[in-house]
């Protein structure tokens, strides 16, 4: 089975400080996403990366950066966590073509509360 | 790619057939219909896709109408485990477009 093991599950961090969320998938996928989600906002992509040292701004990438070092491994970071930041973000990742590609596999997400 | 509406909520009663319905009437040719489904506090979880004809796995079915313009997911005898919210998202297969997620639909399951 695919497994995507996101490094935390709840966090709790204050305003300012830089937050880096880790993900690591095991099936060599070339395709990583994070994602974030809020009540009523449903789930928002924030980056995505399709090769290592490669990323591509999603829907909503202010205030996060994102780095992939390492096939397996995709980090979130939040430069100077805000209040506004608070919320479920969930990391994912897929084969790299063909009707593989948006099978995505999901971590069980890092609830990120920023005080 | 093609937005798609769900219903925001269904409710379901347990052992019966769960139908969720998906209309993308602006869908391309070259575009594909997943569902994919979120347990509470869980990420969501693929179920299915198919471009046109109707598929099935040990999932689900998926019945998308001849003109392609909407779909049904079908939970052939729901469980209390089945509820979740449903995702229904329309994308190609070609290039690197992401998924979407959309709102979904909410099944409870009842029993």
């Amino acid at each position: 089975d695919v497994k995507v093991t996101q490094s935390s599950r709840y966090l709790v961090k204050r305003t300012g400080e830089k937050v880096f969320l880790e993900c690591v998938q095991d099936m060599d996928h070339e395709n990583m996403f994070w994602y974030r989600q809020d009540p009523g906002l449903g789930l928002r992509l924030i980056y995505f990366s399709y090769d290592v040292k490669m990323k591509e701004k999603g829907d909503i990438p202010e205030g996060y950066s994102v780095s992939r070092e390492k096939k397996e491994r995709f980090s979130l970071i939040l430069e100077s966590a805000s209040t506004n930041q608070t919320s479920m973000y969930l990391c994912a990742s897929s084969q790299k073509g063909g009707l593989a590609k948006n099978i995505q596999y999901f971590g069980a997400g890092t609830r990120l509360s920023v005080l | 790619d093609a937005k798609t509406t769900q219903p925001p909520s269904m409710d379901c009663a347990e052992g019966r057939a769960a139908n969720l319905p998906c209309n993308h009437s602006t869908i391309s040719g070259n575009e594909y219909v997943y569902w994919y489904r979120q347990i509470h506090s869980q990420g969501p979880q693929y179920i299915i896709h198919g471009l046109k004809n109707n598929e099935t796995n040990e999932m689900a079915s998926l019945i998308i109408t001849e003109d392609r313009k909407s779909s049904t997911l079908i939970l052939p005898h729901a469980t209390l485990r089945d509820t979740a919210v449903y995702y229904c998202i329309v994308v190609r297969n070609s290039g690197n477009t992401p998924l979407v997620f959309g709102k979904g639909t909410r099944l409870s399951v009842i029993a």
